[in-house]
């Protein structure tokens, strides 16, 4: 099957304090990325939809300057949660896009467990 | 993006089979119905993808109706690992605006 995977799988940050997480496709390329979030019981919620080579497209509330997503080659997305703050402890999920034919699946990395302090 | 409708909960026992169904009744022509399992803390896991009838791989079973507007997942001689929350989704179409919105779900608890 398609593996993606995430980097760091945790992270303990200052409040104020910038963090990058890492997303990679390992055997497939993927224009395009997604990013979500996940709070305890509750489902993913989207945050931003990445694509390589052009600006990523963020769902509503989710505040573009807070959340930096660059998707620089095929294979790798990255989301900087900038000045973070407690509230922003959630855990992160990715996922990556392959497509075979007209058929498409999403293949989700293992997530990041992100504690603001 | 077409909404989903799953059961909050359900429960089982070891050996039994599974049958979690999903209504989508707003599914459209070019969307895929795809399945997946999540563990707490964990990213979710595919499980299978079906357009239409059935489809079946190691671990579960797809089944379909002519109409498409709702699906069920069969999960044959379940286990205690397989306690988890369980997502039916649609959309994956090929087209750059399409996304996928997850739904509540459905979790599974397995008893011995």
């Amino acid at each position: 099957g398609a593996v993606v995977s995430q980097h760091p799988s945790r992270v303990i940050c200052k409040s104020g304090t910038s963090v990058k997480i890492e997303c990679r496709s390992l055997d497939f390329q993927a224009t395009t990325m997604f990013w979500y979030r996940q709070f305890p019981k509750q489902s993913l919620m989207l945050m931003a939809t990445s694509n390589e080579g052009s600006k990523a497209t963020y769902e509503q509330g989710v505040e573009k300057d807070k959340f930096l997503i660059n998707h620089a080659s095929l294979t790798l997305s990255t989301l900087t949660v900038t000045s973070a703050h407690p509230e922003d402890s959630s855990f992160y999920i990715c996922s990556a896009r392959r497509t075979v034919g007209f058929q498409e699946t999403q293949y989700f990395g293992p997530g990041t467990r992100l504690l603001v302090l | 993006l077409a909404k989903t409708t799953q059961p909050i909960s359900m429960d089982s026992y070891e050996g039994q089979e599974v049958n979690i169904t999903c209504s989508h009744n707003n599914i459209a022509t070019n969307d895929y119905i795809t399945w997946y399992q999540q563990f707490p803390s964990q990213g979710p896991r595919f499980i299978i993808q079906g357009y239409k009838t059935k489809v079946t791989n190691e671990v579960a079973s797809l089944f379909i109706p002519a109409d498409r507007k709702s699906s069920t997942l069969s999960l044959p001689r379940v286990s205690l690992s397989d306690t988890a929350v369980y997502y039916c989704l649609v959309g994956g179409t090929y087209s750059s605006a399409s996304k996928i919105i997850f739904g509540s779900g459905t979790r599974l608890s397995i008893r011995p």
